[in-house]
């Protein structure tokens, strides 16, 4: 069970919006340490999506935004494409546990 | 273009042993703080290993606490991970990856291809 609360699932119609949380406690999040997000497609390395809650590296689409407030973060993709279907994880450190985590992963689906 | 290749993983019996490497390239190797990412078949991502640019400060797991060695070579650009006693709950493929920030709440910026460890008799 990690400290960071993914939902297992998420789905959209190609062209929607959807949205990925991350839930965590004032340990993380809430203790004001950076949020990061990954995108895993099937098969392969991980790859950086967002850094420090809301800063897109150089080649990804703008399509893909970060927020993070209180004690959660979300990643947004607007404009869903089939290529988006992949598995998505967030990423914090814990002041409790000393070191860093990552939620559990949500596999979202291009219906 | 950095590129981060791991070698040295492979079917081990449980309560054996495996020394996984990572060659680095394409970028200055003792600035940055690299750690060990793994994924258990059909699971998500566990934080295992993160180490200093120059090698000084570690960081483990509870779950590999006193049987995982991570270690560098900063003149071979080469990361070291020293597994023993080997469970199946070990069984993953691990990703060598190159951190931006302090090793202890850094984030990756480059990943690895991942290599894959199987622990079983």
């Amino acid at each position: 069970q990690s400290v960071l609360t993914q939902p297992p699932s998420v789905s959209g119609a190609p062209g929607q919006r959807v949205t990925i949380s991350c839930t965590g406690s004032s340990s993380n999040i809430g203790a004001h340490y950076d949020v990061h997000w990954y995108q895993q497609l099937p098969g392969t390395a991980p790859k950086l999506l967002i850094y420090a809650n809301t800063n897109r590296p150089s080649g990804v689409p703008d399509r893909f935004s970060g927020s993070k407030s209180g004690t959660s973060a979300s990643l947004a993709i607007t404009g869903l494409q089939a290529e988006d279907e992949a598995d998505y994880y967030c990423q914090s450190y814990d002041s409790s546990l000393g070191g860093v985590m990552f939620g559990g992963g949500t596999k979202l689906t291009v219906l | 273009e950095v590129q981060l290749v791991e070698s040295g993983g492979g079917l081990v019996q449980p309560g054996g042993s495996l020394r996984l490497s990572c060659a680095a390239s394409g970028f200055t190797f003792n600035i940055y703080a690299m750690s060990w990412v793994r994924q258990a078949p059909g699971k998500g991502l566990e934080w295992v290993s993160p180490i200093s640019d120059s090698g000084g400060s570690t960081y483990y797991a509870d779950s590999v606490k006193g049987r995982f060695t991570i270690s560098r070579d900063n003149s071979k650009n080469t990361l070291y991970l020293q597994m023993n006693s080997l469970r199946a709950e070990d069984t993953a493929v691990y990703y060598c990856a190159k951190l931006i920030g302090a090793y202890s709440y850094g984030y990756v910026d480059y990943w690895g291809q991942g290599t894959l460890v199987t622990v079983s008799s």
